[in-house]
């Protein structure tokens, strides 16, 4: 079953923000929202994870709504080193599996 | 700097002879779980270790075994490597816990190729 529904594929100018949406409207109150990205033959690299509030790392944002039935991963200067699929994934509360689903080809161009 | 290691990176084994794909870590993780990616497809989890317990997913063939000996080590065993077979075997680890999840740790992957 696909929790998540992701666009296939998304273009983003180097040094310009990239915005990758999610829709989760099943999510459960327990449930986490993942996001991990894969770049060409590497293992999938963890970029950042949230529950309801909006977070922050050194790779990205999340901003989740408040009905938390979708999420934006913010990138907000692209290189072209993070051109990779980009996965968002649900989990949490008794299931702590990540399921992978199809994801976002983002590529950044120079 | 802990991480998740893969060896081989790759693997070349013939049709029906059995092979061993290992997987250590440095992170004293609990969890530590077999992916399979196909080409062009997102990884598809196989089975995993929650401490010594093992978990298979449904519809994971019999032809994928795997052996946990302690909490750095897992193996994937391929019994009877078919051409289907062939794909990149991602090992991950995790701090399992029931209500909090906090990600995954990958490694880089071991590509099989059955000839």
């Amino acid at each position: 079953d696909a929790k998540t529904t992701q666009p296939t594929s998304m273009d983003c100018a180097e040094g310009r923000a990239a915005n990758l949406p999610c829709n989760h409207s099943t999510i459960s109150g327990n449930e986490y929202v993942y996001w991990y990205r894969q770049i060409h033959s590497q293992g999938p690299q963890y970029i950042i994870h949230g529950l309801k509030n909006n977070e922050t790392n050194e790779m990205a944002s999340l901003i989740i709504t408040e009905d938390r039935k979708s999420s934006t991963l913010i990138l907000p200067h692209a290189t072209l080193r993070d051109t990779a699929v980009y996965y968002c994934i649900v989990s949490g509360g008794s299931n702590y599996k990540l399921t992978f689903g199809k994801g976002t080809l983002l590529t950044v161009n120079p | 700097d802990a991480m998740v290691i893969q060896n081989p990176r790759y693997q070349v084994t013939q049709f029906g002879k059995p092979v061993t794909l290992s997987c250590s870590q440095t992170l004293n993780h609990n969890v530590m779980y077999w992916y399979q990616q196909k080409s062009s497809q997102a990884p598809k989890l196989l089975f995993h270790y929650y401490d010594k317990d093992f978990n298979n997913e449904a519809d994971t063939p019999d032809n994928f075994q795997s052996r946990r000996p302690n909490t750095s080590f897992c193996f994937l065993d391929i019994r009877s490597p078919g051409l289907g077979d062939a794909a990149m075997y991602l090992c991950a680890t995790s701090r399992g816990g029931r209500l909090r999840n906090y990600g995954y740790t990958f490694g880089s992957g071991t590509r099989l190729t059955v000839v």
